[in-house]
């Protein structure tokens, strides 16, 4: 049972260089998330999808866009990536409601 | 939106000690809070939760505590072991934001044997 899996795991990027981060479940959850870790900051919300067909702004959304692409599938994309994106991101799942989220191992992002 | 505030950002105990994890949310819409614990290089993982209808919640040595009123939640560990060390978090949500979790900024535990 793989859970929520993320690619990459690692990625150097020069300043405004765009790419996707993949996540995909297979627990057949209906809403997934997508957050950013910074030393000192904790886990902050970027965007989130409480449903398959849906997506809504987080806390810190500015530079980033979401695709729920179908309900296994949702990824996050750097249209012109910054340094101060330089961050480890994180994917999450979870079924509705007061559940459990589970996340993957995180992609470790460098903007250079 | 919600503001969840957690406190120490760093703590350090002796094996076999207990160790307390505070946090205070701001929304009083919030009704479900949940802690995390992420060892170095993993992703975050649930240890216990507890909703707002219920005080307090036990699982082995790890207990969380919830009082609705002042709008703030604690972890308790007893009998802290070196397998412990590791980053905390707190995290609250309600319907309102589409259950997605807000949280606290982290609390990295250190037990020493």
């Amino acid at each position: 049972n793989a859970g929520v899996t993320q690619t990459p795991k690692f990625q150097v990027l020069k300043t405004g260089q765009s790419m996707t981060l993949q996540c995909a479940q297979d627990m057949n959850h209906n809403s997934m998330y997508w957050y950013r870790q910074d030393p000192g900051m904790g886990l902050r919300l970027i965007y989130y999808s409480a449903s398959e067909g849906t997506t809504d702004k987080g806390e810190v959304p500015n530079g980033y866009n979401v695709s729920r692409l179908n309900k296994r599938e949702f990824s996050l994309r750097l249209e012109s990536a910054a340094p101060s994106q330089t961050s480890v991101y994180f994917c999450a799942s979870r079924t509705t409601g007061f559940t459990e989220a589970f996340f993957g191992q995180g992609t470790r992002l460098t903007v250079v | 939106g919600e503001n969840v505030e957690q406190h120490p950002s760093t703590l350090s105990v002796q094996e076999g000690d207990s160790a307390v994890i505070k946090c205070t949310y701001s929304d009083s819409a919030s009704n479900y809070f949940p802690w995390y614990k992420q060892e170095l290089g993993k992703g975050p993982q649930l240890i216990i939760d507890i909703r707002s209808n219920v005080g307090e919640k036990k699982d082995q040595r790890i207990a969380v505590t919830l009082n609705k009123t002042a709008k703030h939640f604690s972890l308790h560990i007893t009998e802290t072991q070196p397998e412990d060390s590791a980053v905390y978090f707190c995290a609250a949500t309600n319907s309102n934001s589409g259950y997605a979790l807000n949280f606290g900024k982290g609390t990295s535990l250190l037990v020493t044997p």
